[in-house]
């Protein structure tokens, strides 16, 4: 079993619809969280980033940690065709030198 | 968030040649990078931390002597693929860590290199 679960997708959605993103994961030592969208042949960017559990707004993007369930979501309000990309959730252990465990990444298609 | 480039972009040599890659953080000291290696359709894995005056940490599987790591200075770190396969032929990306409270890694745009 892998340390942190994501579904590969392809996930289609139409344009303007809300994308829901998850992980799951299996080492409770980890304690940041983070979200990052990679478009083809590009560097990940970092999107959302979160300490502990809660939530996290920023614009269109809201990130969820659950630690007790040891899951982790992103969502996409209003989802644009050029939100298509390859997303991916990350995690570090505080003190793991910063080491990050990625998920494997979901595909998102936005049709317009 | 911290701006990272990386040179080149793309690169095709021959087989059993040397190639170097540079990750410069253009707009911040950065202590440690991180290189990772990520083949199509799969997710990044890490190949080693790089601490600025000091040698490499590398994970575990990945050939010291075949990818060696230099981060002489805190806005530069070169990894070079030495005598380079087709099966090292991959997208190598580095990442700075930004350790200003957030703790966050921000990455380069990533370099491709293809081993004819």
């Amino acid at each position: 079993q892998k340390e942190v679960e994501q579904d590969p997708g392809p996930l289609s959605v139409p344009e303007g619809a809300i994308v829901s993103l998850n992980c799951t994961y299996s080492n409770s030592a980890f304690q940041y969280f983070m979200w990052y969208r990679q478009y083809s042949r590009k560097g990940p960017e970092l999107l959302m980033y979160t300490y502990s559990s809660g939530n996290k707004e920023d614009g269109r993007f809201t990130a969820q940690v659950d630690k007790s369930s040891k899951y982790i979501s992103l969502f996409i309000r209003d989802s644009q065709p050029s939100d298509s990309a390859t997303y991916l959730c990350a995690m570090s252990v505080e003190a793991a030198g910063n080491k990050l465990t990625f998920g494997g990444g979901t595909r998102v298609l936005v049709k317009p | 968030g911290a701006v990272v480039s990386q040179h080149p972009s793309w690169v095709i040599c021959k087989s059993g040649t040397s190639v170097k890659i540079e990750c410069r953080s253009l707009d911040f000291q950065a202590t440690t990078m991180f290189w990772y290696r990520q083949f199509p359709k799969q997710s990044l894995m890490l190949m080693a931390t790089s601490n600025e005056g000091s040698k490499a940490t590398y994970e575990q599987g990945v050939e010291k002597d075949k990818f060696l790591i230099n981060h002489a200075s805190l806005t530069l770190s070169t990894l070079t693929v030495t005598s380079a396969h087709p099966e090292d032929s991959s997208f190598y990306i580095c990442s700075v860590l930004q350790a200003s409270g957030s703790e966050t890694q921000y990455f380069g745009p990533g370099t491709r290199l293809l081993v004819l």
